[in-house]
């Protein structure tokens, strides 16, 4: 079955301990991105990769950072997280930078700092 | 700079009305469009787009939307709203003219009564 991973599912932690999100896809996608949602803004992308070992930013990449060390995963690193980044994550991932169509998106990883 | 506006916070509808689900972009070329569906709990789900051609666009679970050049708008629509309907819209803009990084809009919670 084709999907999207993700772990955790929920996750509470405290203000400045690092973090990661894990990201896998099965579909050998070349595409992966992260997004937060948040009440009222809808889904905003944090980074982005095109391919392994490339990487860029979204439109709120501050204080994450990602890797692509391999084509199936995409983690989402929080080397010091903050209140503000208490959000609902999602990660996607799709065929290749226009292929819309076959994108899948996680279920998504719900995140407190306090 | 792209954006896309959805008017609607919530719609509330009866099973078995129609729908119609307001959404304007703002984009300097010819935009992608895009609707998604989140059900509670769970990731998005593509239900239609538009690149090009036909302006009526037809997706799964019976919606269809319909691109209007003129009005900037890319409404969504079904004939007759089931139960499992209810869940959160979002629409999204993207394009070539970019790096293919959507913008989505702040979404609409459809409720669904009996």
């Amino acid at each position: 079955e084709a999907q999207v991973t993700q772990n955790p599912r929920y996750l509470i932690t405290v203000t400045g301990k690092k973090l990661t999100v894990t990201c896998s896809q099965n579909m050998n996608h070349e595409y992966m991105s992260w997004y937060r949602q948040d009440p009222g803004l809808g889904l905003r992308q944090i980074y982005y990769s095109m391919n392994v070992e490339v990487t860029d930013k979204g439109d709120v990449p501050e204080g994450y950072k990602v890797s692509r060390k391999e084509k199936r995963n995409f983690p989402l690193i929080l080397e010091s997280p903050s209140p503000n980044q208490t959000s609902l994550y999602f990660c996607a991932s799709r065929k290749g930078l226009g292929d819309f169509e076959t994108q899948y998106f996680g279920p998504g990883t719900r995140l407190l700092v306090l | 700079a792209q954006s896309v506006t959805q008017p609607d916070i919530h719609i509330t509808v009866s099973e078995g009305a129609s729908l119609e689900l307001r959404c304007n972009y703002s984009y300097g070329a010819t935009p992608y469009l895009f609707w998604y569906v989140q059900s509670p709990g769970q990731g998005l789900q593509l239900l239609l787009k538009y690149f090009s051609g036909d302006t009526l666009v037809q997706g799964i679970k019976g919606f269809e939307a319909e691109f209007k050049r003129s009005q900037s708008s890319f409404n969504l629509r079904k004939p007759s709203v089931h139960w499992s309907d209810a869940a959160e819209y979002f629409c999204a803009v993207g394009g070539s003219g970019g790096s293919y990084i959507p913008t989505f809009g702040r979404g609409t919670s459809l409720i669904v009564h009996p």
